[in-house]
């Protein structure tokens, strides 16, 4: 495997289940990103891992738990999501820090709240 | 707090024409890294070209080139030649800089459809 892979591709999950979205990087990279993106939206961050370190959560709620247990993979736990919670998350890894470090992204998990 | 704004939503351009992508920014930070990513319909984002604050020189890479105009904060993206696969959306990111572990802003996209 080579870049960002994320699994599942897609996933169908009702309001009381519990799933876990995962995230492996193969570029060794030091941080690594969630984002969510919506339909007519903007992609929103929504954690940041550096050195499996949580240096940002931009506000988002606990029914999402991030975690990080190596630089390597990064995983995105769930429970009890609403129906506006369906979109397209995806994961990113970077080298650290550094103005002019592009962040290299993976296919995506394509989630259906029901 | 710094910001990305892509006023076009969609556009529609023939196959071998070139095309530009409007782009404008926000932020009162001298250093900072400009950055457009392609998105096809399956969903991955595709970095295609990066742009540094303190770069003189347009970046380039291909058919794509960067028109950087730092007085006016703007950063579109020209594509030559444009081709089929070139239909997706394209966004706008700008990077903070100084944070910690790269944090990214993106505009909300521009989705561009190539006609045969």
């Amino acid at each position: 495997e080579t870049g960002v892979t994320q699994t599942p591709r897609h996933l169908v999950m009702g309001m009381t289940n519990k799933k876990s979205l995962k995230c492996e990087q193969h570029l060794g990279h030091n941080a690594m990103y969630w984002y969510k993106q919506s339909a007519k939206k903007p992609l929103e961050l929504m954690f940041v891992y550096n050195f499996k370190e949580q240096t940002e959560n931009n506000s988002v709620p606990s029914r999402f738990s991030p975690e990080c247990p190596n630089s390597s993979h990064l995983f995105l736990h769930l429970h009890t999501l609403q129906p506006e919670d369906s979109a397209l998350y995806l994961c990113a890894s970077s080298p650290l820090a550094g103005v002019n470090n592009e962040q290299f992204f993976g296919p995506g998990t394509r989630l259906t709240v029901l | 707090a710094q910001k990305i704004t892509q006023t076009q939503p969609g556009m529609f351009v023939q196959e071998k024409e070139a095309v530009t992508l409007d782009c404008t920014y926000d932020t009162s930070d001298q250093s900072y890294g400009l950055f457009w990513y392609k998105q096809p319909s399956s969903g991955e984002m595709i970095f295609l070209i990066y742009q540094g604050s303190y770069d003189e020189q347009n970046a380039t890479e291909g058919r794509y080139s960067l028109n950087f105009q730092k007085a006016r904060k703007s950063a579109n993206l020209v594509i030559s030649a444009s081709q089929l696969g070139d239909s997706a959306m394209y966004f706008c990111a700008m990077r903070e800089p100084y944070s910690s572990a790269s944090k990214i802003i993106f505009g909300s996209g521009t989705r561009l459809s190539i006609r045969p």
